[in-house]
């Protein structure tokens, strides 16, 4: 079974600053992953997904995300934080074999102080 | 951009009324999703549907859910009989494969029963 457990429900950063949003998973097979965002009143939008090449990925609107098997990690981040980013963000991973059934973290609300 | 689009964004419903709820995929788009998030909770996967058939589907997809695609471009999800928990976010998806094509989330249809 997977699972994904993303650290922090609500985070809070001042604009220009540095986004890391936490994500840990469990897979018992090398697992494809994925973030995604949730703008207000909007449909989940995918940002990234690691998929078995490159351990960093690149996304949307200069995200990026690390993936280190070690730490069964896949946290995301940004360098510097603009207003716009405001939104909540999904962890997702899903077995390569299992047809896009995605298993979803809780979420992580990202407010950005002016 | 093609879109995934729900109708409506918003259903109230009586307790033990049957719900049609509406999703137009994306037109090349070939696998089809429904996901529900409760207020609070996890999104979770509801069923996936390929060829004219489910493919996979949670213990949440009881008997009470059916999905359908009637035409070459509607994929519906009814649920037959609602309950005071089915109250929820429900997001259609679409993607070009079953493999990691990403998947392409509608806004929603947020589902109220009372």
């Amino acid at each position: 079974a997977q699972s994904v457990t993303q650290l922090g429900s609500h985070v809070s950063v001042s604009e220009g600053a540095l986004v890391l949003l936490r994500c840990n998973y469990s897979s018992s097979v090398p697992p494809y992953l994925f973030w995604y965002v949730q703008y207000p009143n909007q449909g989940l939008q995918l940002l990234l997904k690691y998929t078995s090449a490159a351990t960093l990925v690149k996304g949307i609107n200069g995200f990026e995300a690390e993936f280190k098997k070690s730490e069964t990690s896949f946290h995301l981040t940004k360098p510097s934080a603009h207003m716009s980013d405001a939104a909540e963000y999904f962890c997702a991973v899903s077995d390569p074999q299992g047809a896009q059934k995605l298993v979803f973290g809780q979420g992580t609300r990202l407010t950005i102080n002016p | 951009e093609p879109e995934v689009t729900q109708t409506p964004s918003h259903q109230v419903t009586q307790m033990g009324q049957e719900v049609i709820l509406r999703c137009v995929p994306i037109s090349n788009h070939l696998y089809f999703y429904w996901y529900r998030q409760i207020l609070g909770q996890k999104v979770e996967f509801l069923v996936s549907f390929y060829n004219n058939e489910i493919s996979e589907k949670s213990e949440i997809f009881d008997d009470q859910f059916s999905v359908e695609r009637p035409d070459g471009s509607n994929f519906t999800l009814k649920i037959r009989s609602t309950k005071l928990e089915d109250s929820a976010m429900y997001f259609c998806a679409s993607s070009e494969a079953g493999d990691n094509s990403p998947l392409h989330f509608g806004n929603g249809t947020r589902l109220t029963v009372t």
